[in-house]
């Protein structure tokens, strides 16, 4: 059964700072992975999709990187601001098919970032 | 292009109710997924429908189902409501199933609480 860890549950830092969010999941064999970023009672906006065959993915101040050996993926944010106060979830889909063919999340990271 | 769509957004019902949630997938899209997320378990998988069909099933017991119409707009029942059921459910629609290579896209979610 696939499990998905997120640390550190949850994080603090000043405006301006580069971080690092960091997703664990137990089974290599996945067929993707996607983060998310989760407002409060808001759904789910999705930021990046690492392909398996992929290292690392990019969008603006955000890079994400897969080592499926390690069974390991980061999410860097540069130079955060406020508004990247967020929950961030990551998701891997697993390769094979019947029940395991659908996303599994982590619990999230509680970003919070001071102005 | 319109977002994907979930109504009602908030609902109080009493123990031993059902309750029906309706979710409209973004236009063209036609696989709809279906979540649940508590503090407690975080985002759990419910079931995905495709082409009308239940394609995976999370687990849960049957107290949860759905449908999906000819549309792909689709409809998840709860029946005999019980207090643990009190969540955030959230529907995603991808062009492809679930398994494949397409990103999922989230509604706001219907916050369900059972009194």
């Amino acid at each position: 059964k696939q499990e998905v860890t997120q640390i550190p549950a949850a994080l603090s830092v000043p405006e301006g700072e580069n971080l690092v969010l960091n997703c664990s999941f137990t089974d290599s064999a996945i067929y993707n992975l996607q983060w998310f970023r989760q407002d409060p009672g808001k759904g789910l906006t999705s930021l990046l999709l690492i392909q398996s065959s992929q290292r690392e993915q990019t969008s603006g101040r955000l890079n994400a990187s897969l080592d499926k050996s390690s069974g390991r993926s980061t999410l860097y944010i540069a130079a955060s601001q406020p508004g990247d106060s967020a929950t961030y979830l990551c998701a891997v889909r697993l390769k094979s098919g019947g029940s395991n063919y659908k996303l599994t999340f982590g619990k999230g990271t509680l970003l919070t970032v001071n102005p | 292009k319109a977002g994907v769509t979930q109504t009602p957004r908030y609902l109080i019902k009493t123990r031993g109710q059902q309750v029906t949630l309706s979710c409209s997938p973004i236009s063209g899209h036609r696989s709809v997924s279906w979540y649940q997320q508590t503090p407690g378990q975080g985002l759990q998988f419910l079931f995905e429908y495709f082409s009308e069909t239940q394609r995976n099933k999370g687990n849960f017991p049957g107290r949860f189902s759905g449908r999906q119409f000819s549309n792909s707009r689709s409809e998840m029942n709860v029946s005999t409501l019980e207090l643990g059921d009190s969540a955030l459910y959230l529907c995603a629609s991808s062009w492809g199933q679930v398994g494949t290579a397409y990103e999922q896209y989230f509604g706001p979610g219907t916050r369900l609480t059972v009194t």
